[in-house]
């Protein structure tokens, strides 16, 4: 079945380590896209990306970093300096496609993953 | 920059009745996509309907509808037959031309039997 998948769907770090959230879709979507969910706050976009090899930063972006170097993967790492990465994280994707229909094409999420800073 | 308001952040409705959640967005653009997605207990997030800002006519979905006033930026749902299946965070969401998706804060529903 197609989908997107997130791992792992729990991850423990210690203060001052980077960790990188896995995301992988088989659906042959073009956009993938990072949101963290806080409570009280909603969905708010990290990154995202249009294509291979090229990604847009969102507004949260600082103490994250992405890389796209395949069309299924979109990994996140969060790095040491974001100070308040306890979180969950939402990974998406969608088609995209120029032209008159662009964006009408819905995300497709993955189940999360939940990251605890000890 | 586009920005999404919810404004409730928790409804409660009776079961059976008709409950409408309230969005607002910001934004300069002309042509742009709306979408309310649900987030039950699971944390799974799925699409309930969308809207393209060309389309002057509201978009519908079984039990869920939206009123749509592009001039008033306004984007709101509506639940008819509230089912206890119906009680869920609900996020709007605004897509603009460049891809860039956005959310609001959310509104959380309780559907009281």
């Amino acid at each position: 079945d197609g989908g997107i998948t997130q791992s792992p769907k729990y991850l423990f770090r210690k203060e001052g380590q980077n960790v990188t959230l896995s995301c992988e879709q088989n659906l042959n979507h073009d956009a993938m896209y990072w949101y963290r969910q806080d409570p009280g706050q909603g969905l708010r976009l990290i990154y995202y990306s249009q294509i291979v090899n090229d990604f847009q930063k969102g507004d949260i972006a600082e103490g994250y970093s992405v890389s796209r170097e395949k069309k299924e993967s979109f990994p996140l790492t969060v790095t040491s300096a974001q100070k308040n990465p306890t979180a969950f994280y939402l990974c998406a994707s969608s088609t995209w496609d120029r032209g008159i229909m662009a964006g009408a094409n819905v995300l497709t999420f993955g189940a999360g993953s939940r990251l605890t800073v000890l | 920059a586009q920005t999404v308001t919810q404004s409730q952040p928790e409804m409660s409705v009776q079961e059976a009745e008709t409950v409408t959640l309230s969005c607002t967005y910001d934004t300069s653009e002309s042509d742009y996509y709306l979408f309310w997605y649900k987030q039950p207990p699971s944390r799974q997030m799925i699409l309930v309907i969308r809207q393209e800002a060309y389309k002057q006519q509201n978009a519908t979905e079984n039990r869920f509808s939206v009123n749509f006033q592009k001039a008033a930026k306004s984007f709101s749902l509506k639940i008819s037959d509230s089912q206890l299946g119906d009680a869920a965070m609900y996020f709007c969401a605004y897509r603009s031309a460049n891809d860039k998706i956005i959310f609001g804060k959310g509104t959380r529903l309780h559907i009281l039997p």
